[in-house]
């Protein structure tokens, strides 16, 4: 199975900051990397599929960067509804295996 | 509007079953590979099962292989989950989801959740 780690696994920042969260995966993904944002009590949403693709209707300060075993999420200037949780998920192979998620919150 | 409504969650003695569906609207059901991910209270996600269109391939993660069953009703739009043997450890939020491309092959995102429903294993 291809473990996905996320770091760091908390952050706190400031309404404007520019956010990024990392996550590696135990062997190469290529570019198979998909970030969800889910708020307290919401479903996931997804944001970015293959590592860079924008899902429709998600702001263009959301953005995935990386190949092979490591990506990036970067959130430039983030807003008041970005404070959510970010979980990475791998689409290479079965088992489908999610990163442990990040938690954003307000500093 | 395309929108999954998931069922059937609630408490279960270790040992019960329980069968939880989701009901799909707004987009052409039978075309794409429907899951269930879950989600333990205070945790992270965690695929359980793919099932392609048609029924034709079913996966399912190690954790739950011999004891779950997927299926689905594609003239009713309608995804299942059948649990048995259920065990402490199955306690969370379960949610159906559908993969972003229409091709058999469970190797994809999830573009469109449902809201979620919960089961609790315990005595």
């Amino acid at each position: 199975d291809i473990q996905m780690t996320q770091s760091p696994s908390s952050l706190s920042a400031s309404v404007g900051d520019r956010v990024t969260i990392t996550c590696r995966a135990s062997q190469t993904i290529i570019r198979y990397l998909n970030w969800y944002q889910q708020r307290p009590g919401k479903a996931p949403k997804l944001l970015i599929y293959d590592t860079s693709n924008l899902q429709s209707g998600v702001p263009s300060r959301f953005s995935g960067s990386g190949s092979g075993t490591d990506f990036t999420l970067t959130i430039f200037s983030l807003q008041p509804e970005d404070f959510a949780t970010y979980h990475c998920q791998q689409s290479y192979s079965t088992p489908l295996t999610f990163g442990g998620g990040t938690k954003v919150e307000i500093k | 509007e395309v929108q999954l409504l998931e069922s059937g969650g609630g408490l279960v003695q270790p040992g019960g079953s329980l069968r939880l569906s989701c009901a799909a609207s707004g987009f052409t059901f039978t075309s794409y590979v429907m899951s269930w991910v879950r989600q333990s209270p205070g945790k992270g996600l965690e695929w359980v099962s793919s099932i392609t269109g048609s029924a034709g391939s079913t996966y399912f993660a190690d954790s739950v292989k011999g004891r779950f069953t997927i299926s689905r009703d594609d003239s009713k739009n309608t995804l299942y989950l059948q649990m048995n043997s259920l065990r402490a450890e199955d306690t969370a939020v379960y949610y159906c989801a559908k993969v972003r491309h229409s091709a058999p092959d469970p190797r994809d995102g999830f573009d469109i959740w449902g809201q979620g429903t919960m089961v609790t294993v315990s005595s």
